[in-house]
């Protein structure tokens, strides 16, 4: 079975704050890939990462930072000095790649994430 | 600009009717996908298709169709047997296969009158 777990409903910080989104998959495909969406007020998902399941280096973009660990199965979404524009809905998923052009996407319950100045 | 349009943004049902939602998409992707968002619940699949004239179900496929007659379009029908239509649907679309990122549209909410 595929699952993606994002534990976090909602989380609420203030302006500056460090901030961790977790997200939790499980699958029994060894060629898999981890995915980070942002879906601000406006409606739209914007595709924030990409990461292959035989890429464990961590990754760092401005202030977004992604650690993907396979023993514990997580792919962990952390956004340095928050700000306010951060405010959205954050979803994690999971592609499990069997090598075809058949795939999909499996989708996290999603993280109402809200930075107040 | 290349992208994923969707149409229309609101859209209002009435009791027994078939709407449809339209989506059109210039990216030269193959693969197309509906997704259905309610509060709490997170995207749940509802089609996807990876060429033309072929489509697959989702995890919530009843009370819905779809057709693939062009590459560029990905209609979705939401007919009179899905009894709770009101939700946010998006759109996506992508190169198919390899675990490439989707690209989504503006979404259309689609309510009861």
């Amino acid at each position: 079975a595929q699952k993606v777990t994002q534990a976090q409903t909602e989380i609420s910080v203030v302006e500056k704050e460090d901030v961790t989104l977790d997200c939790v998959y499980e699958t029994r495909d060894t060629t898999y890939y981890l995915f980070w969406y942002k879906q601000p007020p406006s409606g739209e998902l914007v595709f924030l990462i990409r990461r292959n399941s035989f890429d464990e280096q961590n990754e760092i973009s401005g202030r977004y930072s992604w650690n993907f660990q396979k023993s514990t199965s997580s792919f962990n979404f952390t956004i340095t000095a928050s700000q306010v524009v951060d405010s959205a809905v954050y979803f994690c998923a999971l592609f499990p790649d069997r090598g075809s052009t058949l795939g999909r996407l499996y989708f996290g319950r999603g993280t109402q994430l809200t930075v107040w100045p | 600009d290349g992208g994923i349009t969707q149409s229309p943004k609101y859209l209002f049902r009435k009791e027994g009717q078939n709407v449809t939602l339209s989506c059109e998409q210039n990216l030269n992707h193959d693969a197309m996908y509906w997704y259905r968002q309610d509060p709490g619940q997170g995207l749940r699949l509802i089609y996807y298709s990876q060429i033309v004239n072929d489509f697959q179900k989702g995890d919530i496929a009843e009370g819905y169709s779809v057709s693939r007659e062009k590459k560029e379009s990905f209609p979705l029908t939401v007919t009179s047997a899905q009894k709770n239509p009101t939700a946010f649907y998006l759109c996506a679309s992508s190169m198919g296969g390899g675990g490439q990122p989707q690209h989504f549209g503006d979404g259309t909410r689609l309510s009861i009158l």
